[in-house]
């Protein structure tokens, strides 16, 4: 089946650092998401792209759509303390209801 | 706006035992799909349901079942219980036509003991 490859699985960063994160996958996807989730709670969507190339902002957070269809990237700009957690990429290729999803980037961010 | 709604929060059951978990979608939404997660891994597609029928299963055996209303709100059902089915799961809402914009719950957190 499908399969997502998030990296890194973890990033230890300073306080005002710039994160960078991937995903990437054998197979072609429709649409990739990206979703932060904190402990004990679901999943919560920031960004949502739907076209290869497409590049989309909301706030600090920045993320692309690549152009083979099968990798994305999520970047956070001047890490703040409230950006900790666990960031999820996730994906849904053509005539699948079902979304896949990577392991997770968990993200420690020191003062 | 009311955003998806999952009950109970917490849950523990023994072996064998048979659970029922609730969902009510985000307002306007008339799809639901379930997802479990284990500790320490992405979510796993469980199954999708929209106008009370399921569209899409993943590989998950006949215990799991479930069931939407006439209000697109949705039960997750598992039936004889394993240690294995310990995990939180998720209660994503979208719109048909946008199924690929999903919006999660809070989850509910199955303990089996």
């Amino acid at each position: 089946g499908q399969q997502l490859n998030q990296s890194p699985q973890s990033m230890f960063i300073q306080e005002g650092e710039d994160v960078s994160m991937n995903c990437t996958s054998s197979s072609i996807f429709n649409t990739w998401l990206w979703y932060k989730q904190d402990p004990g709670e679901g999943p919560v969507l920031l960004i949502a792209l739907y076209k290869a190339g497409e590049l989309t902002s909301n706030g600090r957070l920045t993320a692309q759509f690549g152009i083979t269809r099968k990798d994305s990237f999520l970047n956070i700009s001047a890490s703040i303390p409230s950006d900790v957690g666990i960031y999820f990429c996730a994906g849904r290729i053509q005539g699948a209801q079902k979304l896949v999803f990577g392991q997770g980037t968990r993200l420690t961010i020191n003062p | 706006d009311a955003g998806v709604t999952q009950s109970p929060t917490h849950l523990i059951k023994t072996r064998g035992q048979q659970v029922t978990l609730r969902c009510s979608p985000k307002s306007g939404h008339d799809t639901v799909s379930w997802y479990q997660q284990a500790l320490g891994q992405g979510p796993q597609f469980i199954f999708q349901y929209y106008e009370e029928e399921e569209r899409q299963r993943g590989n998950f055996p006949d215990r799991f079942s479930g069931h939407q209303f006439p209000n697109y709100s949705s039960e997750l059902n598992v039936n004889a219980l394993l240690l294995g089915d310990s995990a939180l799961y998720l209660c994503a809402s979208s719109l048909l036509a946008r199924t690929d914009t999903q919006y999660f719950g809070p989850g509910t957190r199955l303990t089996v003991l």
